[in-house]
């Protein structure tokens, strides 16, 4: 069973920053790794697929990078609309298993 | 547009069972694996139960295992979580979650629902 570690919990940034949210995972996974953008009371959104590509129709300030164990999810020019929880999914193995999430404040 | 809706949830006493039901819209139903993903609060994710498009075939989370029943019907639409001998720590929201695979399942989501809460509590 596959651990994935995201950091971190909480962060704060202001419109315009750049950041970068960490999924590391406790063995190899590949590619097999996507990335989610939750508000609250909606359905999360589907952003990025196998760690590194887009979903379709979403905004290219997104971007994924990593292979293996260590995955980050980046955000250029930050808007006050990217203020979501972000979480990391693995499905390299069963069970499939989250990261415990990541919640971005826009100041 | 592509839609799950998940219903059923609600407060239920320990020991208690409760009926989950989701209704999925704009996509070919039939074609596609589907599992239930749940979050307790102030915890992470926790995948629960998956079905095949065909439902021939189930899996579950061994925190669930033998007191869950994952099923579907194709002809209608729907997902369903029969819960039963439920504990205070399946306290959670419950989400809808659609499968990129069919029959075999590949446990990558591209679709959610906005989820239901179920309380266990006396």
């Amino acid at each position: 069973e596959t651990t994935l570690t995201q950091s971190p919990a909480f962060m704060s940034a202001t419109p315009g920053d750049k950041v970068n949210i960490s999924c590391k995972a406790s063995q190899d996974i590949d590619d097999d790794l996507n990335w989610y953008q939750q508000k609250p009371g909606e359905a999360a959104v589907f952003i990025i697929q196998e760690a590194t590509t887009l979903v379709h129709g979403i905004p290219p300030r997104f971007s994924g990078s990593g292979y293996g164990i260590d995955f980050t999810l980046t955000i250029k020019n930050i808007e006050s609309a990217d203020a979501a929880f972000y979480f990391c999914l693995q499905h390299d193995n069963f069970p499939p298993s989250f990261g415990q999430g990541t919640k971005l404040e826009i100041k | 547009e592509l839609q799950l809706l998940e219903s059923g949830g609600g407060l239920v006493q320990p020991g208690g069972s409760l009926r989950l039901s989701c209704a999925a819209s704009g996509f070919t139903f039939r074609n596609y694996a589907i599992s239930w993903v749940r979050q307790a609060p102030g915890k992470g994710l926790e995948w629960v139960s998956g079905i095949s498009a065909d439902g021939d075939s189930h899996y579950y989370a061994d925190s669930v295992k033998g007191r869950f029943t994952i099923s579907r019907d194709n002809s209608n639409n729907t997902l369903f979580l029969q819960m039963s001998s439920l504990r205070a720590e399946d306290t959670a929201v419950y989400y809808c979650v659609k499968d990129t695979g069919g029959n075999y399942l590949n446990w990558s989501f591209d679709l959610w629902g906005r989820g239901t809460l179920v309380t266990v509590s006396s």
